[in-house]
């Protein structure tokens, strides 16, 4: 039921680009993205509610693809801030909120 | 701060003891999620309550209990602790039910150690 993301972890030097993919097996009603410090409490991005929506936070922004039961986080032009680990989350028809296996970012100078 | 509030920060204990860990939701908000997180790994949903009620149930062992009491606190009851239960312990909060459309706040997590 956990939705699967990749790559596992990542490594970019500043001003890199990176994509994180989030894949469901389930049909998939809306997608959350959750960004995680080490040590820190998991602290909310974004949503999306709508199939094909995309939204965007700074320089971090995300779509949803519903037909292939898939959401991808893009972050542009990556800062030392960027560093951490990041979720998806979803809902399923049972309330059961699950978050994705998780992409470790490690953004070096 | 997120304004959800946990407590203990961190919980040092022997297996086969029982802990309880304590979660208080943001002002006004009625939903209360509990995630268990052990070492480098990702988020593992046990349990939902809404406004007093059981909502959804995840990957709570039988061991594991939960409630929501009516100033909307919430317990989590961990029982027979065994070693693999060391874990970063999260709470969350959201508004309503509908975690499909709300974003969740969290608190800042029990360490709990079993030893």
């Amino acid at each position: 039921q956990q939705p699967v993301q990749s790559p596992q972890a990542v490594i970019l030097r500043e001003g890199e680009d990176a994509v994180i993919n989030c894949s469901s097996s389930k049909a998939l009603y809306s997608v959350h993205w959750y960004r995680q410090k080490h040590g820190e409490a998991p602290v909310f991005l974004m949503i999306l509610l709508k199939g094909g929506e995309q939204k965007g936070h700074e320089k971090i922004s995300a779509s949803f693809n519903e037909k292939k039961q898939q959401s991808s986080l893009y972050l542009t032009a990556s800062q030392l801030s960027y560093s951490g680990t990041y979720f998806c989350g979803t809902a399923n028809t049972g309330n059961q909120f699950y978050f994705g296996t998780g992409t470790s970012l490690t953004v070096i100078p | 701060d997120s304004g959800v509030t946990q407590t203990p920060k961190h919980l040092i204990t022997a297996t086969g003891q029982r802990v309880t860990l304590r979660c208080s939701p943001r002002s006004g908000d009625l939903s209360v999620y509990w995630y268990q997180q052990s070492l480098d790994q990702g988020l593992q949903f046990l349990i939902q309550y809404y406004n007093g009620e059981e909502r959804a149930k995840g990957n709570i062992l039988e061991r594991f209990s939960a409630q929501q009491f009516p100033d909307l606190h919430s317990e989590l009851n961990l029982s027979s602790l065994e070693l693999g239960d060391s874990a970063l312990y999260f709470c969350a909060s959201s508004a309503r039910v509908g975690s499909s459309n709300e974003k969740l706040f969290f608190g800042s997590g029990t360490q709990l150690s079993v030893l």
